[in-house]
């Protein structure tokens, strides 16, 4: 079974920093991208960028470049999602999904992981 | 850009319920259909505009081309109550607002 486990809620302050994982299984890891979106209540999601896992080529949204990076660790099949400085508007839920190449639709999810800054 | 309508509807079991996505620009079929239930991640329903994903039920459908799409629940069932959302297949790809149907 394919599994995307992110990690728990975070409660920040403004300034702090934070990275969040997504833990996968049930596939090959590096066979498939993994994307980051950002979902506020009210809206559509808001895809953030991706990172292929072969060899951890990133592209980023304009919207998101230059305030987050996405990374990953082969050896858990693990990808992150990491801000250096938050801020109260970063605070959403944070979903990592699946994608076999950069247009493809995201086939798995994982569960999300709510961050809150203030 | 794409606009969803309606924002929400409220609809019955047993009805057939329609929600359309137009898109900015024409898009080819490169759209897909999620369903969003509260507390939990999306889940695709529908991509290439009319594809029904693995283990999606039947009365799901998808159609369109171009600038105008619909997904259509052929026969509401009540754990279809959720929120719709389309979804522009691109490499930096971009979702509607959502259509949240709610129970009549």
């Amino acid at each position: 079974e394919v599994q995307l486990v992110q990690s728990g809620a975070e409660i920040k302050t403004p300034g702090e920093s934070l990275r969040i994982s997504c833990q996968t299984s049930g596939y090959t890891f590096s066979s498939y991208w993994i994307n980051w979106l950002r979902h506020m209540p009210g809206k559509g999601p808001e895809w953030m960028g991706r990172i292929d896992p072969r060899d951890s080529f990133t592209t980023y949204s304009p919207s998101f470049q230059g305030h987050v990076t996405i990374s990953i660790d082969k050896s858990i099949n693990t990808a992150y999602l990491q801000w250096s400085s938050l801020k109260a508007s970063d605070t959403a839920i944070y979903y990592c999904a699946r994608s076999t190449v950069p247009a493809a639709p995201f086939d798995n999810w994982g569960q999300g992981t709510l961050v809150s800054v203030s | 850009q794409l606009t969803q309508s309606p924002p929400s509807l409220s609809a019955s079991v047993g009805d057939r319920v329609t929600i359309t996505c137009r898109a900015s620009q024409g898009i080819n079929n490169y759209l897909a259909w999620y369903q969003q239930k509260p507390g939990k991640a999306p889940k695709l329903l529908i991509y290439a505009a009319s594809i029904l994903q693995s283990g999606v039920p039947s009365r799901f459908s998808g159609s369109g081309s171009g600038t105008d799409f619909t997904l259509t629940i052929s026969s509401l069932q009540p754990e279809d109550f959720a929120t719709y959302y389309c979804q522009e297949l691109h490499i930096y790809p971009h979702f509607g607002g959502g259509t949240k149907v709610e129970i009549k």
